[in-house]
């Protein structure tokens, strides 16, 4: 079935370092791919998404390419803020799921001033 | 915007008591989404619902049931709650037109069942 694997936090990260998070998918079909942001004690807010292969998504500095070659949707940021700590989901939809969306485990992501 | 609302965002509740989450939704969307939340655990499905009066198990629909009456409002309900129970509820819902099913949340109820 398909499935989301992202890469294991919490990972700090001193202010306006380059951040990356890993985030690789199986999937029968073709899907669309998330990037979903949770800040403490809110619920998950989507932060940018992608449809198909070689679109990138992008919102408040942060960018995802759809690299259907390496199954991959990895989430970067050029310089990262104090404020943009929070756990970060990775998360996919395709006709396979009946209208679920398949979820990663989550990142914590903590910045440090 | 897509707004979720949650009729709670804290609660405490003691075990055996009935709890009822409700869910309001305001952009004519086909589904509704129940998740709890625990650390470590991810999100996990509880249960959801596609239409009016349908719904569907998800992964650990185990000590809970779900009402549907209207488009707009999903009910997650607790017969007799347990400290097991104890987690973050977040609702959810997304639209079917579009084919990506994205899914737009509300702010969570974060309930304690002592």
């Amino acid at each position: 079935g398909d499935s989301v694997t992202q890469m294991e936090g919490p990972v700090t990260l001193s202010e306006e370092a380059f951040l990356t998070i890993n985030c690789t998918y199986t999937a029968t079909g073709y899907p669309s791919l998330f990037w979903y942001v949770q800040y403490p004690g809110e619920g998950l807010q989507l932060l940018l998404k992608a449809t198909k292969a070689d679109d990138k998504g992008s919102n408040k500095g942060f960018e995802a390419t759809y690299r259907k070659e390496t199954t991959s949707f990895h989430l970067e940021k050029g310089s990262v803020q104090v404020s943009d700590s929070a756990v970060y989901f990775c998360a996919l939809s395709d006709l396979g799921s009946n209208y679920q969306l398949i979820w990663g485990a989550g990142t914590k992501l903590i910045i440090k001033p | 915007d897509v707004k979720v609302t949650q009729s709670s965002r804290y609660l405490v509740k003691r075990t055996g008591e009935k709890v009822f989450l409700e869910c309001v939704q305001d952009m004519d969307h086909e589904n509704m989404f129940w998740y709890r939340q625990d650390p470590g655990l991810g999100l996990r499905l509880i249960y959801f619902s596609y239409d009016v009066k349908m719904k569907e198990k998800g992964d650990i629909p185990e000590g809970y049931s779900v009402s549907r009456e209207k488009k707009e409002r999903f009910s997650l309900i607790l017969e007799s709650a347990s400290t097991n129970q104890t987690s973050m509820y977040l609702c959810a819902s997304s639209p079917i037109a579009g084919g990506s099913y994205e899914q737009y949340f509300g702010p969570g109820t974060r309930l304690t069942v002592t």
